[in-house]
């Protein structure tokens, strides 16, 4: 099936306290990229990549790094989490680059709690 | 810079009823505009995807439309049913191809 996932799907932390949170694709997909979702606003995207060894930011990169060594995989990365990264966090695929074009497929989301 | 706008933020009416969800958005110089459905855990789920050269696109019970001159987008669903429960966002492109722009969604609430 295809499919794209997250873990972990929930995670409660503390301020300052480093954390992975992993995301793959089993279609090939070149393009991926990562959004946070807070109430009243829409999707922002944090990163994306468009290839292996590829990537660049998005409108909210600030505090959060990735990495894509592998074209199945796309690790969101905080160094040093605070409260203000609470939020839901998605992880999308594309075949295409021009995803406004084309669609995306998303993986089920990630609730994080930062105290 | 575009954005994307949703009103209203929640809706709740009776099963069976017909009704149609907004999306509006502030540079008509779009490719596509795109609908979504989110279901609480189940991340999101492409509905309809309708071309700017298109007026209109269908799937089952629902039928999105788009003006492009009056930057605006419904999401027409007929007959809705307890499963329609969710929150709908629509997304178009912004100064990227390589990006989305999103509305906040409307959650919609279909009472039984």
């Amino acid at each position: 099936e295809a499919q794209v996932t997250q873990n972990p799907r929930y995670l409660i932390t503390v301020t300052g306290k480093k954390l992975t949170v992993t995301c793959s694709q089993n279609m090939n997909h070149e393009y991926m990229s990562w959004y946070r979702q807070d109430p009243g606003l829409g999707l922002r995207q944090i990163y994306y990549s468009m290839n292996v060894e590829v990537t660049d930011k998005g409108d909210v990169p600030e505090g959060y790094k990735v990495s894509r060594k592998e074209k199945r995989n796309f690790p969101l990365i905080l160094e040093s989490p605070s409260p203000n990264q609470t939020s839901l966090y998605f992880c999308a695929s594309s075949s295409s680059l021009a995803v406004a074009r084309n669609e995306q497929f998303f993986g089920p989301g990630t609730r994080l709690t930062v105290l | 810079k575009q954005e994307v706008t949703q009103i209203p933020a929640a809706l709740s009416v009776p099963e069976g009823e017909n009704l149609v969800l907004n999306c509006s958005f502030t540079d008509s110089a779009i490719y596509n505009l795109q609908w979504f459905r989110q279901d609480p855990g189940k991340g999101l789920t492409s509905l309809l995807l309708i071309q700017s050269s298109q007026r209109e696109q269908t799937s089952g019970r629902l039928n999105a439309s788009l003006d492009k001159s009056s930057g605006r987008s419904t999401l027409y669903i007929a007959a809705s049913q307890p499963g329609d429960s969710a929150t709908y966002l629509c997304a178009t492109g912004g100064d990227s191809n390589y990006q989305l722009i999103w509305g906040a969604g409307t959650k919609l609430i279909i009472k039984p």
